[in-house]
């Protein structure tokens, strides 16, 4: 149990154009979801933290009205990348954490790698 | 050997070696700590985790050791095989209403067989 799927798995689209990601729980329900971005050979960073029914915590330096985030299920988070441009381009991980029991493990989908010409 | 993954990202290793893959945490008020293996092209993948009230914890041929004096965690990987190639991150996590978690910079894990 407790996998995560994110869809597409790649993408490639024109500059200035919109692109959105999905993250879906597919065997449990998450209140909470993460959305990260990952360029090559660096570590994961947070964009955002995704709340069920709520507005999405953004980190620091993220845009939220670039990096549109919508929760509207305890099992489907979106991102959406508006008017792309070729330094958007980067690997997107969702993570995913149950809402029930007390762990705090998050799940991890398998990423989408947008690539902005 | 070692690898202090803040300042040298790849540790080679012969297949059945030992590995010790460190990290250092830059929050004391972290708490919960997770190392993590990532493959190339791929999520994230959960390994061992760790919580501040520890100093050791084992899992299948994974021991994660956890100095808050220093604010050091290391990940030991025992035998390791070719299956083990990937790059390893830890995660500190602090509660702010939940845990959220920072990832440090990784290092990436080279076995030969």
């Amino acid at each position: 149990g407790a996998v995560v799927s994110q869809h597409p798995s790649w993408v490639i689209c024109k500059s200035g154009t919109s692109v959105k990601i999905e993250c879906r729980s597919l065997d449990f329900q998450a209140t909470t979801m993460f959305w990260y971005r990952q360029f090559p050979k660096q570590s994961l960073m947070l964009m955002a933290t995704s709340n069920e029914g709520s507005k999405a915590t953004y980190e620091q330096g993220v845009e939220k009205d670039k990096f549109l985030i919508n929760h509207a299920s305890l099992t489907l988070s979106t991102l959406t990348v508006t008017s792309a441009h070729p330094e958007d381009s980067s690997f997107y991980i969702c993570s995913a954490r149950k809402t029930s029991g007390a762990s705090n493990e998050q799940f991890f989908g398998p990423g989408t790698r947008l690539t902005v010409l | 050997g070692e690898s202090v993954g803040l300042h040298l990202p790849t540790l080679s290793v012969q297949e059945g070696d030992n590995s010790i893959i460190n990290c250092a945490y830059s929050n004391s008020a972290s708490d919960y700590f997770i190392w993590y293996k990532q493959e190339s092209g791929k999520g994230p993948q959960f390994i061992i985790d760790i919580r501040s009230n520890m100093d050791k914890r084992q899992g299948q041929r994974v021991t994660v050791l956890l100095n808050k004096t220093v604010k050091h965690l290391s990940l030991q990987i025992a035998a390791t095989q070719p299956g083990d190639s990937a790059v390893y991150f830890c995660a500190e996590n602090r509660k702010r209403g939940s845990y959220i978690p920072t990832f440090g910079r990784g290092t990436s894990l080279i076995v030969h067989p």
